[in-house]
């Protein structure tokens, strides 16, 4: 089955400072997308970043971005400089190019504190 | 450019009513997708389209969810009689492609009471 996994239910982080939200998946796929989504509490989801599996170069948008490591599954996300309007949940997700269905994660909810 | 536009915003209804939720997909997009969210589940997509004809639709839940795509800007996720299990949001989702990035519309609240 395929799956997405985000170990850590909540984050918490200084304005200003730097967070890394976990993410890892399995899929037996060559072909497939990977994408951070951010979900604030008017529940709209919100994409954050996109990365595709064949492309090596870690995607940024921004003060977001990857460590894509294809090999080990894993696919964390990098807030820098955070600011309090990043406060939501993030939800890790994937595609197959084959089958559209995203997969999520669990999500993990980030705190942001002054 | 409008994003996907989803109607209601929020719906409470009884148990055994009918439930129609409305969906309006980006412009010049392909496929369209309904996730519903809950606390127990997550997200987890229901059907996707593609250029208005059902590809995917095994994450319905069971017959008394039907779901149509009669043109390119519209698609609607009927639920009939609905059960309070059935409160959840429901996400409309559209996509250039299939392998596009998914946008998502803002969702519906459901209430079954």
């Amino acid at each position: 089955a395929q799956t997405v996994t985000q170990s850590q239910p909540e984050m918490s982080v200084q304005e200003a400072e730097t967070v890394t939200l976990s993410c890892t998946y399995d899929t037996s796929e060559s072909d497939y997308y990977l994408f951070w989504y951010k979900q604030p509490p008017s529940r709209q989801m919100i994409l954050v970043i996109r990365q595709e599996a064949y492309k090596q170069q870690n995607a940024t948008e921004n003060r977001f971005s990857v460590n894509f490591q294809k090999a080990a599954k894993s696919f964390s996300l990098k807030i820098s400089d955070s600011q309090l309007g990043d406060a939501a949940m993030y939800f890790c997700a994937y595609h197959t190019g084959t089958a559209s269905k995203l997969t999520f994660g669990t999500g993990t909810r980030l705190q942001v504190t002054l | 450019d409008a994003g996907v536009i989803q109607s209601p915003r929020h719906e409470v209804t009884e148990m055994g009513q009918e439930v129609t939720l409305r969906c309006k997909p980006i412009s010049g997009h392909n496929s369209l997708f309904w996730y519903r969210q809950t606390m127990m589940r997550g997200l987890e997509l229901l059907i996707y389209f593609n250029n208005n004809v059902p590809i995917d639709d095994s994450g319905m839940p069971e017959d008394r969810f039907s779901a149509k795509m009669p043109n390119a800007s519209f698609s609607t996720l009927k639920i009939q009689p609905s059960e309070p299990r059935d409160s959840a949001v429901y996400f409309c989702a559209s996509s250039r492609n299939r392998r596009d990035t998914q946008y998502f519309g803002p969702g519906t609240r459901l209430t079954v009471l």
